[in-house]
């Protein structure tokens, strides 16, 4: 059965340093994962995915992902952190007809 | 495009009332989804459909039922409500392996 693994709830980093939200991910075979991203009492929104084409997938907002099979993961990264993207971020796999949902990891930019 | 809408944005049921979620698509989408999430808590499935006249489980479909009489519509009934079914709803549709969701519906049950 798949799985998806958020590993941390919260993240805390500077205006202009570097995001890192981690995701590990348990699949029975090759996976197609996504990452949304939910801004106080907004809807969700659909930050990038991957499907089993280049490792290394480019979002929208200058966030990437990288599909690591070996270490089944799909971390989240952002080279500087703006006031805007201060959300929660939803790490998804794909599991037949449905999505299998992370907890969620809030991401907290400080000034 | 409309895209997924839902209605009502907020409802305030009591015990033991009754209420549907309505959610419609204008994309042609056959696959629909109906998810809760509570608070500091990921996504979880209620029910979900693979096209009109074909609806199934999810995770926690207990106390809900949904129909899917045509391609846009895949409202999700509460016939008795209970505190435990405070929570956002959230409906999807899907397109190859991407969802588009609706805006919410912010259920309390008092």
């Amino acid at each position: 059965a798949q799985s998806v693994t958020q590993l941390d709830s919260h993240v805390s980093v500077s205006e202009g340093t570097p995001v890192l939200l981690r995701c590990n991910y348990s699949s029975s075979y090759s996976p197609s994962l996504f990452w949304y991203v939910q801004h106080p009492n907004k809807g969700l929104q659909l930050l990038l995915k991957y499907t089993s084409a280049a490792t290394l997938v480019k979002g929208i907002n200058g966030f990437e992902a990288e599909f690591k099979k070996s270490e089944t993961s799909f971390h989240l990264t952002k080279p500087s952190a703006h006031m805007s993207d201060a959300a929660e971020y939803f790490c998804v796999v794909n599991s037949n007809y449905q999505l299998i949902w992370g907890a969620g990891t809030k991401l907290i930019i400080k000034p | 495009n409309a895209g997924v809408t839902q209605t009502p944005k907020f409802r305030i049921l009591k015990i033991g009332q009754s209420m549907t979620l309505q959610c419609t698509q204008d994309m042609n989408h056959n696959y629909m989804y109906w998810y809760r999430q509570d608070p500091g808590m990921g996504l979880k499935l209620i029910y979900y459909s693979v096209g009109a006249g074909i609806t199934d489980k999810g995770e926690v479909p207990n106390g809900y039922n949904v129909s899917r009489s045509t391609t846009e519509d895949f409202p999700l009934r509460l016939e008795l409500a209970a505190p435990s079914q405070t929570s956002v709803y959230f409906c999807a549709s899907k397109l190859g392996e991407t969802q588009y969701f609706g805006p919410g519906t912010r259920l309390l049950v008092l």
